[in-house]
């Protein structure tokens, strides 16, 4: 079975361009989740879907960042404009249903210069 | 506790040597517990998924025991190997929520 896939791996931008990020779920997962892991501490939650519907957006800051997960499947998550402060890793992860556990991608480490 | 914490933040250990880490939790309105080991440039990779008071889990060399009423959990390598080294990460899962908080991980660095 494949696991939760992201991409790109690896991005360095400057400050004030825009990035985007993608996430493909374990195939038959209704739950997507869009983490934020800053060095040294634990992932947190920005938002999660059931299916295509945000159910959770309470940590997004909307300011900048924005996501869709069109047709309950895939998922995109941006920023714009990008700041120094938003450098992190950014996690995806699925899960069948809600308190299921949940399946992680290897997240995308983005570098804001 | 209010917030999931995890200690130590980083060992190294010589490969052979047990080891073991600790994971407080809230206690209160308590759903789950799990464990998750993060390679570098991986997914991080469920382990345990734990609920029930005086649960014990077993993988392998790896092992694990929870306590609800106090609020901690145990996570144990026996006979560390340098394959075993990455961030471990614990999450509490309270019922009610989907939402699962995390610690900030155990760095473990096995020795050859």
């Amino acid at each position: 079975e494949a696991g939760v896939v992201q991409s790109p791996r690896y991005k360095i931008i400057e400050k004030k361009q825009p990035v985007a990020f993608w996430c493909n779920p374990i195939s038959g997962h209704n739950t997507l989740y869009w983490y934020l892991q800053n060095l040294g501490q634990g992932p947190e939650l920005l938002i999660r879907y059931e299916n295509e519907e945000a159910v959770d957006d309470s940590q997004l800051p909307k300011d900048r960042f924005s996501a869709e997960r069109l047709k309950g499947v895939d998922s995109t998550l941006k920023i714009q404009p990008a700041e120094l402060g938003d450098s992190a890793v950014y996690l995806c992860a699925s899960s069948f249903t809600g308190p299921d556990t949940q399946y992680f991608g290897p997240g995308t480490r983005l570098t804001v210069l | 506790i209010l917030n999931v914490e995890q200690s130590p933040q980083s060992l190294h250990v010589q490969e052979g040597d047990s080891t073991n880490f600790t994971c407080s939790f809230p206690s209160s309105n308590f759903y789950a517990l799990h464990w998750y080991r993060w390679e570098t440039a991986k997914s991080p990779e469920a382990l345990f998924v734990m609920t029930l008071n005086g649960d014990e889990k077993k993988k392998g060399r790896i092992s694990a025991t929870l306590n609800t009423k106090e609020g901690y959990s145990y996570l144990y390598i026996k006979g560390s190997q340098p394959e075993d080294s990455a961030t471990y990460l614990c999450a509490s899962h309270t019922s009610g929520t989907y939402k699962y908080i995390f610690g900030t991980g155990t760095r473990l660095k096995v020795l050859a």
